[in-house]
């Protein structure tokens, strides 16, 4: 069974700093495109990060770009993403999210999300 | 960016009816959507992936249809776990892979 656990989230003042976790088993993780997805309350599915399975290539969407990094640790089946100069409108549920597609049926994943974390709540505010 | 809208944003229905939800692409997206169902505190799960077909373990009730940018997603004889928010993605062609806005299903 596939599973996905994020750690990290918590409450973060503007201008600060946060690394999610997400911890991932069930799968060979090394041969699957990871993403991260968040949802602010109340509001609807955003698209956040991907990394390519051995990591070699990376997106993020114009919301990140420059503030947020995503890595991943094979060895410890493990995403991570790293979060800097956090605003409020940063504040929501980020979810760890794994591509149907292995690394056999393309470079990129497909982008469609067969597995889902339960979510790291991240609250920015002073 | 390719846009995702999604119709009705809100549904009243009753268990046993017949729900449809349309969902809108801004370019042709050929068969690359899939849908999803979020129940409240919960992460969003998989039902359907290009376009039409039914991931493993989901009822049968559940159908999904349509290629190029108009999509829908069609529940026969809804049940009470049915009630739940529905959201649209794209995944053709490469990032950025958006979502619809949701549309929520709510009790009469």
């Amino acid at each position: 069974e596939v599973q996905l656990v994020e750690s990290g989230g918590g409450l973060v003042q503007p201008g600060g700093s946060l690394r999610l976790s997400c911890s991932a088993s069930g799968f060979t993780f090394s041969s699957y495109t990871m993403h991260w997805v968040r949802q602010a309350p109340g509001k609807g599915l955003e698209y956040v990060a991907a990394m390519t399975s051995k990591g070699g290539s990376v997106y993020y969407a114009d919301s990140g770009k420059g503030r947020f990094t995503i890595s991943r640790d094979n060895s410890r089946s493990t995403l991570y993403l790293q979060m800097s100069s956090l605003r409020v409108e940063d504040s929501a549920v980020y979810y760890c999210v794994k591509d149907e597609a292995d690394d056999s049926r393309g470079y990129y994943g497909s982008g469609c999300f067969d597995s889902w974390g339960q979510g790291a709540l991240v609250t920015v505010s002073s | 960016d390719i846009q995702m809208t999604q119709s009705p944003s809100t549904l009243s229905t009753s268990v046993g009816d017949r729900v449809t939800i349309t969902c809108r692409a801004s370019q042709n997206i050929n068969s690359w959507l899939a849908w999803y169902q979020q129940k409240p505190g919960k992460a969003p799960k998989l039902l359907i992936y290009e376009a039409s077909s039914l991931q493993t373990g989901v009822p049968s009730r559940f159908s999904g249809s349509g290629s190029g940018t108009e999509f829908t997603l069609t529940i026969t004889s809804l049940q009470p776990e049915d009630f739940a928010t529905y959201y649209c993605q794209h995944y053709n062609n490469g990032f950025p892979y958006t979502f619809g806005q949701g549309t929520k299903l709510e009790i009469k």
